[in-house]
């Protein structure tokens, strides 16, 4: 138990569907994160945010949209997706923003139809 | 952020030390050595970080010479359970956001 928690841990979904992944941290850490895993490829930072606000956007498509209404909770919403996202989404907080020392969930397997 | 090249596999058997390189030619000055453990289907695990020369704690020992161009990952007396994969990471300890995991070495322990 690394203290992040993320629900669901699988989701099946379709393309025309919306959905949305929970992450919680019960470390009263200020900085949350959300990665994409897909297979044989290193781990994509997607979001950042510090104390509520986000502070870092890769570049990533509007079909995904975050949300972190208080400093332990972290939402990503999932509408329209396409096969490609299907992957690992993991969720991690750090005691301060951009350390080193990161904290992670267990992960959402994604699979889109 | 600086590059890193580790082996992409190794296998041990059981009871024996495992040292897994990395190799960091470009590190910066500001920049420590972060290593991360990830099992199938879960988030990486922080395991040790470190500066320069020895660093141990419970999990494992992180060695790095002088000119901070390499280091070695060494667990020792491998377990089944040790069965990961595991990440080197060079970056300062605060200040960026992006860490940048590569592809890691997946070590297999044989029993």
């Amino acid at each position: 138990e690394t203290g992040v928690t993320q629900t669901p841990r699988h989701l099946v979904m379709g393309m025309t569907n919306k959905k949305s992944l929970k992450c919680e941290q019960h470390l009263g850490h200020n900085a949350m994160y959300w990665y994409k895993q897909s297979a044989k490829k290193p781990l994509e930072l997607m979001f950042v945010y510090s104390l509520e606000e986000r502070v870092e956007n890769n570049s990533v498509p509007s079909r995904f949209s975050p949300e972190c209404p208080n400093s332990s909770h972290l939402f990503l919403h999932l509408h329209t997706l396409q096969p490609e996202d299907s992957a690992l989404y993991l969720c991690a907080s750090s005691q301060a923003l951009a350390t080193n020392e990161q904290f992670f969930g267990p992960g959402t397997r994604l699979t889109v139809l | 952020l600086a590059k890193t090249t580790q082996p992409i596999s190794m296998d041990s058997y059981e009871g024996q030390e495992v040292n897994i390189t990395c190799s960091h030619n470009n590190i910066a000055t500001n920049d420590y050595i972060t290593w991360y453990q990830q099992f199938p289907s879960q988030g990486p695990r922080f395991i040790i970080q470190g500066y320069k020369t020895k660093v141990t704690n419970e999990v494992a020992s992180l060695f790095i010479p002088a000119d901070r161009k390499s280091s070695t990952l060494s667990l020792p007396r491998v377990s089944l359970s040790d069965t990961a994969v595991y990440y080197c990471l060079v970056g300062p300890k605060t200040g960026a956001n992006n860490l940048f995991f590569g592809t890691g070495t997946r070590l297999t322990v044989i029993p």
